[in-house]
């Protein structure tokens, strides 16, 4: 059985930094591209990042340059460093397989004063 | 980015009616196009890729179609279950963008 779950959230001063992890089994992340998701409170989806197999790594504009994606093979773990943190982070993040059919339960990001 | 536009925003349905949820791509994607149900508190859950491909263990009632910039989930007769909110999201480039949701609630 596959399940990814997510860990790392919580409350953060505008600014800092957290990293989310992703841990998997029953499915290999190296082999995969693996996506993060976002939702904010009572709003939509919104795609942040992609990794793929090779390496290559995609973000949504809001986070270029803040926000970074990777994996431990070892580990079978996704990660999702975020820095400089908004109050417009402030979100449940999702990891998700690569075509989407797989998805972790969620970790609340927020980030606030 | 490619913008996508969902409608309606929300829809008021009955058991056993036939739905239909629309998405416009602001350019030409293809059928790089999946569409996700969510329940509230629950992640998304994939039901149709690449257009009108039925995911493994979705019921048949639901089926997508479409191409280039138009496209369509159907739900050919409502269950219970199925009242929640429906996204799609292309992935035809980066960065990936979703619609902004439909909510399907009971009449």
């Amino acid at each position: 059985e596959v399940q990814l779950v997510e860990s790392g959230g919580g409350l953060i001063q505008p600014g800092g930094s957290l990293r989310l992890s992703c841990a998997a089994s029953g499915f290999t992340v190296s082999s995969n591209y693996m996506s993060w998701v976002r939702q904010a409170p009572g709003k939509g989806l919104e795609w942040v990042s992609v990794i793929y197999s090779g390496g290559s790594t995609y973000y949504a504009d809001s986070v270029k340059g803040r926000f970074t994606i990777s994996r431990d093979n070892s580990k079978n773990t996704l990660y999702l460093q975020m820095n400089s943190l908004r109050a417009e982070d402030t979100a449940v993040y999702y990891c998700a397989s690569g075509g989407g059919g797989y998805w972790g339960q969620g970790t609340l990001v927020t980030v606030s004063s | 980015a490619i913008q996508m536009t969902q409608s309606p925003s929300s829809l008021s349905a009955s058991v056993g009616d036939r739905v239909t949820i629309t998405c416009r791509a602001s350019q030409g994607i293809r059928n790089d196009l999946g569409w996700y149900q969510q329940k509230p508190g629950k992640a998304p859950k994939l039901l149709i890729y690449a257009a009108s491909s039925l995911q493994s263990g979705v019921p048949s009632r639901f089926s997508g179609s479409g191409s280039g910039t138009d496209f369509t989930l159907t739900i050919s007769s409502l269950q219970p279950e199925d009242f929640a909110t429906y996204y799609c999201l292309q992935d035809y480039n980066y960065p990936h963008t979703f619609g902004q949701g439909t909510k399907l609630e009971i009449k």
